[in-house]
């Protein structure tokens, strides 16, 4: 079945630092979405790319999406406390959004 | 507007014993998604539904069951919970329509079976 993996698991970084998570699946998608899940909390949208080679930015945030539509990364620049939390994608199949195994971000001040 | 309404929010069962985690959504969603989360495993799918009356399996659909009756409404139901069973369960809904079928979760049930 469809698999779609992360890396890293767990990323430290000082505030202020760059944090990137990659997200590869196995099978080509129809689109991949991005969530993020605060600490005790439920995931949350973020964004969707639907095209190959796509780059979408909101704020700090920086999502692509790889031209073979198998692969994306989230790129924060200068994280900050708030940045805390998983960030999760979100590979589409047909009616199934199958999730990665997520990214832990620790932001220490 | 309530968005997704996930009950209970916590519950502790013995091994052996069933129950059943209601979902209740009001956005008029066509899909519903049930989903766990354990340590390390990200979100996983159990079942999901594109419709009243219909439901598929997901990644991991032994030992639940679900029904969806009504269009707000996705059960999921435990017959014979076992500790492996302990988890957040996350239930989503999303609109069927390309580019608007992004999930919105409820607020999560966390269950224990000892």
């Amino acid at each position: 079945g469809q698999q779609v993996m992360q890396i890293p698991q767990y990323q430290h970084v000082q505030e202020g630092e760059d944090f990137t998570t990659y997200c590869n699946s196995s099978t080509t998608l129809s689109n991949i979405q991005w969530y993020k899940q605060r600490p005790g909390g439920h995931p949350v949208f973020l964004i969707q790319l639907v095209k190959s080679g796509e780059v979408k930015k909101q704020k700090r945030l920086t999502f692509q999406f790889g031209e073979a539509k198998k692969n994306s990364s989230l790129h924060i620049t200068a994280t900050q406390t708030t940045d805390v939390g998983t960030y999760f994608c979100a590979g589409r199949n047909t009616d199934k959004l199958i999730f990665g195994t997520g990214t832990r971000l620790q932001v220490f001040p | 507007n309530a968005g997704v309404t996930q009950t209970p929010k916590f519950r502790v069962l013995k091994t052996g014993q069933s129950m059943t985690l209601l979902c209740a959504q009001d956005m008029n969603h066509e899909y519903m998604y049930w989903y766990r989360q354990d340590p390390g495993m990200g979100l996983r799918l159990i079942h999901y539904s594109v419709g009243e009356g219909t439901t598929a399996k997901g990644e991991v659909p032994d030992g639940y069951n679900v029904s969806r009756l009504k269009k707000q409404n996705f059960l999921l139901g435990l017959e014979s919970a076992a500790p492996s069973q302990t988890s957040v369960y996350f239930c989503a809904s999303s609109s069927h329509r390309a580019g608007a079928n992004v999930l919105t979760f409820g607020a999560g049930s966390r269950l224990t079976v000892l």
